[in-house]
């Protein structure tokens, strides 16, 4: 089946600062999701990317699809100690989601 | 409406003890999947349901692990002879596009 690699494992961020944490896919995707996971919590879906070269916002995040579909970003701008927790992307492998391993991102204030 | 709900929250168990975790899905849904998350681990998929039937349980870690779906709605996930390594958040999700997860059950094997 399709596999899906993040980067990085971890980001360590000082609070105002921006980053960009990444997705890549060992074959085309029809979509690609993100979720988030606080601490303690469960995940959470975030947003999905469809079209090519697609990019959607969510206040102060940037999500972008690749022009091939087998790549997203995730860009945060500013960020805050709210962004705290662990952010996955998942695409299609037949009838199931394949998660990458994710990116936790702890912020330093 | 309600979202996905899982029982118990909380399970500790002796090694060698059959456990069963129980998933709520969100009405209507008839996908439902389980997953196993270690602790700082990412997500572990085991099986799928859609509607009664699982299409693929190759997922599921060992013969000791088996879950089942009745009247499209809850599902069981049945561990036998826990094993100290089966320790982990078990989650449940349903939803047939974006996936809705459930709180999960954290299972500790002692």
């Amino acid at each position: 089946g399709q596999q899906v690699m993040q980067i990085p494992q971890y980001q360590h961020v000082q609070e105002g600062e921006d980053f960009t944490t990444y997705c890549n896919s060992s074959t085309t995707l029809s979509n690609i999701q993100w979720y988030k996971q606080r601490p303690g919590g469960h995940p959470v879906f975030l947003i999905q990317l469809v079209k090519s070269g697609e990019v959607k916002k969510q206040k102060r995040l940037t999500f972008q699809f690749g022009e091939a579909k087998k790549n997203s970003s995730l860009h945060i701008t500013a960020t805050q100690t709210t962004d705290v927790g662990t952010y996955f992307c998942a695409g299609p492998d037949d009838y199931k989601l394949s998660f990458g391993a994710g990116t936790t991102v702890t912020v330093r204030a | 409406g309600a979202g996905v709900s899982q029982s118990p929250s909380n399970k500790v168990t002796e090694k060698g003890k059959d456990v069963e975790l129980r998933c709520d899905p969100i009405s209507g849904h008839t996908a439902l999947y389980w997953y196993r998350q270690s602790l700082g681990q990412g997500l572990e998929f085991l099986i799928y349901f859609q509607g009664n039937s699982a299409p693929d349980k190759s997922g599921l870690p060992s013969d000791r692990f088996s879950a089942e779906r009745t009247g499209g709605s809850v599902s069981t996930l049945t561990i036998q002879r826990t094993q100290q390594e089966d320790s982990a958040v078990y989650l449940c999700a349903s939803g047939e596009y974006e996936q809705y997860f459930g709180p999960g059950t954290r299972l500790t094997v002692t």
